[in-house]
């Protein structure tokens, strides 16, 4: 039972542009959101996150969007770069401290 | 600052060997955690220790074992490996209010 999902294996979008990455969730207790870049043969680092009170956070050029109802966020990067060339992971915890699952991944390529 | 560290990076085993991979974190995290990352699986949870003294099973434990030896150390073992365990593994540590940081991986491959 996948209860985090990345349905798009990959993205492709020209430098300057907006990319945006989506996850959906399917346990209604998760409470706290992530997302997680991650280079290879390097480990996952933390990117931005949301708390389920928020429906928005905003960090620099990355923004993360939460719609609860939808059991949906998605991360926005504006503009793209090359270097965001990167696996994105979406994960979700519930109470903070418990499992953090995480998605599948969506490779993003960002071109010159 | 270290951060979490992972030993080894790499690793070949044969069928039915055993090892134990290592990870300990000098931020006094009270969570630690054990993935494994396939292609196309993402990273998917093996066992994870909410603190010193506790561990649960994640999504995939089977053929795992975990220790934790005390808050800063969290052992994962393969008592008898198989071709179907060969993955990247991926440890990591969080407070109740912080992202989870990760080491930098050990990539084991079972022949």
């Amino acid at each position: 039972d996948q209860q985090v999902k990345q349905n798009s294996p990959s993205l492709s979008v020209q430098e300057g542009r907006i990319s945006i990455l989506n996850c959906d969730y399917t346990n209604s207790m998760f409470d706290y959101f992530l997302w997680y870049k991650k280079y290879p043969a390097e480990g996952p680092t933390f990117l931005i996150s949301i708390s389920s009170i928020k429906d928005k956070n905003e960090d620099g050029r990355f923004t993360v969007f939460l719609n609860k109802s939808a059991k949906h966020l998605s991360l926005h990067i504006v503009p793209s770069q090359p270097g965001d060339s990167a696996v994105y992971f979406c994960a979700a915890s519930a109470e903070h401290y418990g499992k953090l699952t995480f998605g599948q991944g969506t490779i993003l390529t960002v071109h010159p | 600052n270290a951060g979490v560290t992972q030993t080894p990076k790499f690793q070949v085993l044969k069928t039915g060997q055993s090892m134990t991979l290592q990870c300990a974190q000098d931020m006094n995290h009270n969570s630690m955690y054990w993935y494994r990352q396939d292609p196309g699986m993402g990273l998917r949870l093996i066992y994870y220790s909410a603190s010193e003294g506790t561990t649960d099973k994640g999504e995939v434990p089977n053929g795992y074992n975990v220790s934790r030896l005390n808050k800063r150390e969290f052992s994962l073992r393969l008592e008898s490996a198989a071709p179907s365990q060969t993955s990247v593994y991926f440890c990591a540590s969080r407070t109740t209010i912080t992202e989870a940081f990760f080491g930098q991986g050990t990539r084991l491959t079972v022949v």
